[in-house]
């Protein structure tokens, strides 16, 4: 089935020490986007990609960067992780033929040390 | 710009009782409406879309919604809970813009619990 797959499911860093979240994705969708989400809240959007242009919202920390080298895969590097950071992070994907609708990954819920 | 209320925090009801969730939009253009569902520990789920066309629309899990632009509201019904159904669920809207506006607004969620 085509799908949207985040790697890893669980992520346990130290606070400061780099991490790096990935996401993949074989709908073939060309806009991928980065959420984080923490308890009882609403996704709230980090950034996104439509194809190779990246657009990051207005309030995203500096400290929250991403990749994303091809169609099919997207990365999001938390450059030094504070307390704060702690959250699921979902990955989704959508296009035009999906009528906007987007596809959400399981996410990556992140403990911060 | 857009926004999305959706009406109770926290909904409680007995399993076979119907189901009825609240979602009022507030959008300059035609929207695009949708229901997420999340269960514990998992991603977004796409219950159901409103784009055009047909005002009532069916999705998984029995669910539906209707779409009326006069109320601007696209509620959730589900005639029987089941156990299955306890989850959070998120109102959402999305319009096209000015351009390639891909982004989704949501609402704050309502926590969808089922009692025997």
């Amino acid at each position: 089935d085509a799908m949207v797959i985040q790697n890893p499911r669980y992520q346990v860093t130290q606070f400061g020490k780099p991490v790096t979240l990935s996401c993949s994705q074989t709908l073939n969708h060309n806009v991928m986007y980065w959420y984080q989400q923490k308890s009882s809240q609403a996704p709230k959007l980090l950034f996104h990609y439509y194809d190779k242009d990246f657009n990051n919202e207005a309030d995203t920390p500096d400290n929250f960067q991403s990749r994303r080298p091809n169609t099919s895969f997207c990365f999001l590097d938390i450059r030094s992780p504070g307390l704060g950071d702690a959250a699921m992070y979902l990955c989704a994907t959508s296009s035009r033929d999906s009528l906007l609708a987007q596809h959400f990954g399981d996410g990556t819920r992140l403990s911060i040390l | 710009a857009q926004s999305v209320t959706q009406l109770g925090s926290h909904v409680s009801v007995s399993e076979g009782a119907l189901v009825l969730l609240r979602c009022n939009y507030s959008s300059s253009v035609p929207p695009y409406l949708f229901w997420y569902v999340q269960y514990p520990n998992q991603g977004l789920q796409l219950l159901l879309k409103y784009t055009t066309g047909a005002t009532l629309v069916k999705g998984i899990n029995g669910f539906e919604a209707e779409f009326k632009k006069s109320e601007t509201s696209f509620h959730l019904t589900k005639p029987s809970a089941h156990m299955s159904d306890a989850a959070e669920y998120f109102c959402a809207v999305s319009d096209l813009g000015g351009g390639s506006n891909y982004k989704l607004t949501f609402g704050k969620g309502t926590l969808l619990t089922v009692n025997p």
